[in-house]
């Protein structure tokens, strides 16, 4: 089954610096990488997705990137701001095989102001 | 925005009792799922649903564990004999369809077996 490894565990940076978290994946056919971010005690929100036919996508201040060849994939958060401290999570799906997400370890970021 | 609903927010059960956990999926979502969380840890999934069957489940997803839609709006997961180490988070998704769409999770519930 797919295996979803996620670096570092944590990351603090100071307000406006910017966070990268590296995800790698082992299942060559999974073909959509959701990010999400969990608040304690809260949902996992999705904030950005990509799928295996893109290599990069962004949105506003979030930007992720895809590199199938080595299956990587990254988030990067520009300007960090207080309110982007929360656990990441990455993950990735093989559809037509239950959709099953697998998420990563999980990032534990902390803008400091 | 709609929102996928979970209850109750918080079960406590003592050991050995049955629980039902309940999730209302966004109205013309067709794919849902049931994850759990265990305190600090990863999601781990759980089981899919498709077409008023299961689509998937994982090793965790044994034989205490059932899904059903009994009706056209609710999804529930059960736990026929809940353990000490089913104390975690749950969390119900959904997704519109089968093809690169993103899952939408629940507020969760908190499962706390005694």
């Amino acid at each position: 089954g797919e295996n979803v490894e996620q670096h570092p565990s944590t990351l603090s940076v100071q307000e406006g610096d910017s966070a990268v978290i590296k995800c790698t994946y082992s299942d060559s056919a999974s073909n959509y990488f959701p990010w999400y971010k969990q608040e304690l005690g809260k949902r996992p929100q999705l904030i950005i997705d990509i799928r295996s036919n893109v290599g990069e996508k962004k949105d506003q201040r979030i930007a992720v990137t895809l590199n199938k060849t080595a299956k990587h994939f990254s988030l990067h958060i520009t300007e960090t701001q207080p309110e982007d401290s929360a656990v990441y999570f990455c993950a990735a799906i093989t559809y037509n095989a239950g959709n099953m997400l697998t998420f990563g370890g999980g990032t534990r970021l902390m803008v400091k102001p | 925005e709609p929102e996928v609903t979970q209850t109750p927010s918080h079960q406590v059960t003592q050991m050995g009792q049955e629980v039902i956990l309940r999730c209302v999926p966004i109205s013309n979502h067709l794919y849902f799922y049931w994850y759990r969380q265990i305190l600090g840890q990863k999601v781990e999934f759980l089981v899919s649903f498709y077409n008023n069957e299961i689509s998937e489940k994982s090793e965790i997803f044994d034989d205490q564990f059932s899904v059903e839609r009994p009706d056209g709006s609710n999804f529930t997961l059960k736990i026929r004999s809940t353990k000490l180490e089913d104390s975690a988070m749950y969390f119900c998704a959904s997704s519109e369809t089968v093809s690169n769409q993103p899952q939408h999770f629940g507020d969760g519930t908190r499962l706390s077996i005694l």
